[in-house]
């Protein structure tokens, strides 16, 4: 089945650092990708999505882009800031026909002051 | 911008008892969602439901059942409660489509089960 794989369960880092949290994706097709934000006592919000190979998806200084032959779709931010700790899922729209969202495990981010 | 509503915030109960949450959207979208993630932050879905269409995730246990008055409201029954529902439960929403379309949750419910 489809699936999605984010390879660090947690990040930390102090301001102005550079993130990259990887994710890549098992499904067939094209599959839509997506990255959402958890903020503590919060649901999950949508950040961005991308829907085909080479397209970026860009959202409040983060980005990814679309890698159909790497599978990935990596998230990085150029300088992070302490407000940006939260937990950040990678996702992708399932190809069973009822397009629900399948989630990768999440990346728990802590930004040091 | 809260368009999602969860209610009750926090439930504690017992092994076995009866629960049931609220879920609202104000959105008028048609497809609604119940999510469950656990204690490590996975999130795992358990129903959608559109246009009374209902699709199960297969692994839920049949003591879960949603129930839905109209197109905004998807409510999430326990019949008999175990430990391991323990967890946050969120609801979201979203409009039908190809399978692009964002989810918008609301805040989630926790579920204590003593």
């Amino acid at each position: 089945g489809d699936s999605v794989t984010q390879t660090e369960g947690q990040v930390a880092l102090s301001e102005e650092d550079f993130l990259t949290i990887h994710c890549n994706y098992s499904a067939s097709g094209y599959p839509a990708l997506f990255w959402y934000v958890q903020y503590p006592g919060e649901g999950p919000q949508f950040l961005f999505r991308a829907s085909r190979d080479k397209e970026k998806g860009s959202s409040r200084g983060f980005e990814a882009t679309y890698n159909k032959e790497a599978t990935s779709f990596h998230l990085q931010k150029a300088s992070v800031q302490e407000s940006d700790s939260a937990v950040y899922y990678c996702a992708l729209s399932a190809s069973s026909g009822s397009w629900q969202l399948i989630f990768g495990s999440g990346t728990q981010l802590t930004v040091m002051p | 911008e809260t368009a999602v509503f969860q209610t009750p915030n926090y439930h504690v109960t017992q092994v076995g008892n009866e629960v049931s949450f609220n879920c609202k959207q104000t959105l008028g979208h048609d497809t609604m969602y119940w999510y469950k993630q656990d204690s490590k932050k996975l999130l795992k879905i358990m129903f959608s439901y559109n246009n009374k269409q209902l699709i199960v995730n297969e692994t839920v246990p049949r003591r879960f059942s949603p129930q839905s008055s109209d197109k905004a409201h998807l409510n999430l029954r326990i019949k008999s409660v175990e430990p391991e529902d323990s967890a946050v439960y969120l609801c979201a929403s979203s409009y039908p489509g190809q399978g692009n379309e964002r989810l918008f949750f609301g805040h989630g419910t926790k579920l204590s089960v003593l």
